[in-house]
């Protein structure tokens, strides 16, 4: 049974930085992508980021691109969304959501519980 | 940058069908999967590629894609499929993930 479990989220100032977990089970093929996606309250899904399981590509949705970074640790099975320069606009319910493979057509099939970001002085 | 449009509610009398539609340039052409997510819940998968169930996801779940327009049905409409139904694609134009506007379903 595939798991994603998400840590990390919290308040932070206009400006400062945050760093997202999600913890991986159960698959450990390092064909598979991670994506990112958040939904500022009361409003949509909004795609963030994917990275390859193997690190070797990562995107970014022009809103965040040059300010977050995602990254992984294989052996922890673990990837992280590196939030800096954060906005209000940043608000949201963060999840991470897995494909299951490497094609960009695949499904979203796996998602988080997600975990929210509140950028707010 | 594409965007994919869908009407923001529908309501359905329980038992009746509901129709969901995604609308976006030429989405015939591109595999659509579509999300069901409840309120203070994570999305769920319940159609792929177009017209594919994920295992445990009922047969009155089916999708259809062709040239402008993908949809949605859900047939049979039960208390239960009340929420919120997101379609999405890959824009191979500028490599990003697309999400629909979203739509929520109202059961009677």
């Amino acid at each position: 049974q595939v798991q994603l479990v998400q840590s990390g989220g919290g308040v932070v100032q206009p400006g400062g930085s945050l760093r997202l977990s999600c913890a991986a089970s159960a698959f450990t093929s390092i064909t598979y992508g991670v994506h990112w996606v958040r939904q500022a309250p009361g409003k949509g899904l909004e795609w963030v980021a994917l990275i390859r399981f193997a690190g070797d590509e990562d995107i970014y949705a022009d809103s965040v691109k040059g300010r977050f970074t995602v990254s992984r640790d294989i052996p922890r099975n673990t990837l992280f969304l590196q939030m800096n320069s954060l906005r209000p606009e940043d608000t949201a319910v963060y999840y991470c959501a897995k494909v299951p493979g490497s094609h960009r057509s695949n499904p979203f099939d796996h998602w988080g519980q997600g975990t929210l970001v509140t950028v707010s002085s | 940058s594409y965007a994919l449009t869908q009407p923001p509610s529908v309501s359905v009398a329980p038992g009746q069908t509901a129709r969901i539609t995604c609308g976006g340039n030429n989405i015939g052409g591109t595999s659509l999967h579509w999300y069901q997510q409840k309120p203070g819940q994570a999305p769920v998968l319940v159609v792929y590629d177009d017209s594919d169930r994920p295992s445990g996801i009922p047969e009155r779940f089916a999708g259809s894609n062709s040239w402008n327009t993908a949809t949605l049905t859900i047939s049979r409409v039960e208390a239960g499929d009340e929420a919120d139904y997101y379609c999405q694609v890959w824009d191979s134009s500028t490599d990003h993930f697309v999400f629909g506007t979203g739509t929520t379903v109202t059961v009677l």
